[in-house]
C-alpha cells in the first residue's frame, strides 16, 4: 500500500509569489490534514478536510488556503508568500479523521522563500 | 497554540541507556499519542494511549498516562543509535478533527 505522497519535495520561490502544494493520501483514507513546521514554532495545524469538506482550521492569515477533491487528494495554497513562510509543509492521512486514529504523514515539502 | 509541551527540549544520552521524554498537556482529552521525526522527513507514529488507559507497551516503548497531572512520558529501552530523533506528543482538540502537536524532544544517541 502506498504511502502518503507529497509533492513538490523543494521549492523555492520569491516574495510575493503563491505556491501550490499536493498531498495523496493513503488509498481509503479521506481525512488530510496539513501542518507547518518551523524551528521557532514547532508543528502549528493549518486545516483538516473530509469529503471535500474543511472541518477545522488554525490560526493562519487567509492567505493559506485548502482543498480536497473527491478522490481525496489534498491542495493547499499559499499567495503572497512572505520570508516567514519558509518551512516544512507536512500533510497526513487518516481513515476518518476521529478520535483514536493515527495519522500517516508524508515526507513534507520544504518551501524556502527568497 | 499548542497543547503538549515536551521536556526535555534535548537529551544526549550512550548507546544502550533508557531515554525518558515527558509530556504535559492544559485540556482534558480522549488519547495521547507519540510520534518522531527523523531530521527533515515526515513524522511516523509509535504509540497510541487512550484517556482509560495508565501504562502501555511496544517493544523497546513504555507510554505512561497520568490524566490526574494531565502528563504523560515515553520511556525507551537500552536506546540505539536509530533512535536519534525527534519524539512529539500530540492530543486531540476537543473540537475534534485537529491534532495537536507538542514542541518535540531531540534525543542523540551516541554510538
Amino acid at each position: 500500500k502506498a504511502g502518503v505522497t507529497q509533492t513538490p519535495r523543494y521549492l523555492i520561490k520569491t516574495r510575493g509569489q503563491q505556491v501550490t502544494l499536493s498531498c495523496s493520501p493513503i488509498s481509503g483514507h479521506r481525512s488530510v490534514s496539513w501542518y507547518q513546521q518551523t524551528p521557532g514554532q514547532g508543528l502549528q495545524f493549518l486545516f483538516e478536510y473530509f469529503s471535500e469538506t474543511q472541518r477545522n482550521k488554525g490560526n493562519f492569515p487567509g492567505r493559506f488556503s485548502g482543498r480536497q477533491f473527491s478522490n481525496s487528494r489534498s491542495e493547499m495554497n499559499v499567495s503572497t508568500l512572505e520570508l516567514g513562510d519558509s518551512a516544512l509543509y507536512l500533510c497526513a492521512s487518516s481513515l476518518g479523521g476521529g478520535f483514536h486514529e493515527k495519522l500517516f504523514f508524508g515526507s513534507g515539502t520544504q518551501l524556502s522563500v527568497l | 497554540s499548542q497543547q503538549g509541551e515536551e521536556d526535555p527540549q534535548a537529551l544526549s544520552i550512550q548507546e544502550g541507556e533508557n531515554a525518558t521524554m515527558n509530556c504535559s498537556y492544559k485540556t482534558s482529552i480522549n488519547n495521547l499519542q507519540w510520534y518522531r521525526q527523523n531530521s527533515g522527513r515526515g513524522l511516523v507514529h509509535l504509540i497510541l494511549i487512550r484517556s482509560n488507559e495508565r501504562e502501555k507497551h511496544s517493544g523497546r516503548l513504555r507510554v505512561t498516562l497520568d490524566t490526574s497531572k494531565k502528563s504523560s512520558s515515553l520511556l525507551i529501552t537500552a536506546s540505539r543509535a536509530a533512535d536519534t530523533a525527534s519524539y512529539f506528543c500530540a492530543t486531540d482538540d476537543t473540537g475534534g478533527f485537529k491534532t495537536i502537536f507538542g514542541a518535540g524532544t531531540r534525543l542523540f544517541v551516541k554510538a
